[in-house]
């Protein structure tokens, strides 16, 4: 069994300050890690993911992520938000049965200017 | 590659009428999930199909959804009949078959039904 919890449902930041997207999962096997954005009225997008290489994940738009196996964590940053930055994002865990995917609840990321 | 195509993109009808979506995934992708997005429930697996054969229905609501994958580039999932609490964003996405392959998301078909 597996399941995500993304920490809060709501993230506001001032443009230019850093990012910070909480993400903890768990999972019976070696899990894959990613996150997804969401533009309005759009998919979702892969942003990066974690597949038990480097612990430190570099994704597009200069986010990255860093998997933690002791505190089953996997949370998103930026050093710098961007206007462009607003949207949803979603962390998700796939384990060892196929492509069966856990989807976090998904954080509303707003960026004020 | 044009990424997964998603038709319609929105879709307005009554309540009691048949709705049809319908998706074109990546080519050579073997995995292709049918996804609902609301506000109250989030993203919700419906169905998933590995090489043209569904593998889990679990997530299908009633059997008034049904899903069909007659080829490799081609699934529809139909809505018969259709009600007002269908009401929501239909994603297709598509993969290859590894557990460590991303899944690739169509644009979605909102779908409303009144």
């Amino acid at each position: 069994a597996q399941s995500v919890t993304q920490l809060d449902s709501h993230v506001s930041v001032s443009e230019g300050t850093p990012v910070l997207l909480r993400c903890n999962y768990s999972s019976s096997y070696s899990p894959s890690l990613f996150w997804y954005v969401q533009h309005p009225n759009k998919g979702l997008q892969l942003l990066l993911k974690y597949t038990s290489a480097a612990t430190l994940v570099k994704g597009i738009n200069g986010f990255e992520a860093e998997f933690k196996k002791s505190e089953t964590s996997f949370h998103l940053t930026k050093p710098s938000a961007h206007m462009s930055d607003a949207a949803e994002y979603f962390c998700v865990v796939s384990g060892n049965a196929g492509n069966m995917l856990t989807f976090g609840g998904g954080t509303r990321l707003m960026v004020k200017p | 590659d044009a990424g997964v195509i998603q038709s319609p993109r929105h879709e307005v009808t009554e309540m009691g009428q048949e709705v049809t979506l319908r998706c074109k995934p990546i080519s050579g992708h073997d995995y292709l999930f049918w996804y609902r997005q609301t506000m109250m429930r989030g993203l919700e697996l419906l169905i998933y199909f590995n090489n043209n054969v569904p593998i889990d229905d679990s997530g299908m609501p009633e059997d008034r959804f049904s899903a069909k994958m007659p080829n490799a580039s081609f699934s529809t999932l139909k809505i018969q009949p259709s009600e007002p609490r269908d009401s929501a964003v239909y994603f297709c996405a598509s993969s290859f078959s590894t557990n460590n392959s991303p899944l690739h998301f169509g644009n979605g078909t909102r779908l409303t039904v009144t």
